[in-house]
């Protein structure tokens, strides 16, 4: 399948290790952020979303962490297994619309078997 | 139940000449969103429809490009004029309402402008 990004930063993580993929994102009025998991030759897809009236959020095997301050967003996924290998990015919407979606560059998690 | 799917899911042109990708978004979605992936980066965003109103054209590249949505449900881009730096995967996005919803991808369509 098609390669996704090739420099991408990557994380290795062992099967059954926990991982944590870091986002920093740009506009301190933004309101909404989503996690998506990208698949080589296949779109993005939903893991999980937070909105700015929390810090925290868990999922199935997945945590999102909000850091307003600092202007921080954070994946935490649980006993990684290899079917967790993707390309992660996050995104965010500002309050002045429900408009695109502005997206990191990705990170590549690599599972180590 | 059905995503949103794309088509085609591969296309190979020669520069200069035109070409149209196809968007189905989930039935009932308002919303729809075109992307665009470089190798190796992340999503650009190309334009947005909401229902019945002016699209957000705001991240169109240049006036080769251009985007319709026929019935509020399909929608169709277009380049003109293809140029080798046009070679990207398009995505195409759709959500239920506008207000902060989840967008859903679809598969791509993979662009080769040789």
């Amino acid at each position: 399948g098609e390669s996704v990004g090739l420099h991408l930063p990557t994380l290795s993580v062992q099967e059954g290790d926990n991982s944590i993929i870091n986002c920093a994102y740009s506009n301190s009025a933004s309101d909404y952020f989503i996690w998506y998991k990208q698949e080589s030759g296949k779109g993005p897809q939903f893991i999980i979303d937070i909105r700015s009236n929390m810090d925290k959020r868990q999922g199935q095997r997945v945590t999102v962490l909000l850091n307003k301050t600092v202007k921080h967003l954070s994946l935490q996924i649980a006993a990684t297994q290899p079917g967790d290998s993707a390309v992660y990015f996050c995104a965010e919407i500002t309050p002045s619309g429900n408009t695109p979606l502005v997206f990191g560059k990705g990170t590549r998690l690599s599972v180590i078997a | 139940g059905a995503g949103v799917s794309q088509s085609p899911s591969n296309k190979v042109t020669e520069k200069g000449k035109d070409v149209e990708l196809r968007c189905d978004p989930i039935s009932g979605h308002t919303a729809l969103y075109w992307y665009r992936q470089s190798l190796g980066q992340g999503l650009e965003f190309l334009i947005y429809f909401q229902g019945n109103s002016a699209p957000d054209k705001s991240g169109l590249p240049s006036d080769r490009f251009s985007a319709e949505r026929t019935g509020g449900s399909v929608s169709t881009l277009t380049i003109q004029r293809t140029q080798q730096e046009d070679s990207a995967v398009y995505l195409c996005a759709s959500s239920l309402s506008p207000d902060k919803e989840t967008q859903y991808f679809g598969p791509g369509t993979r662009l080769l402008v040789l």
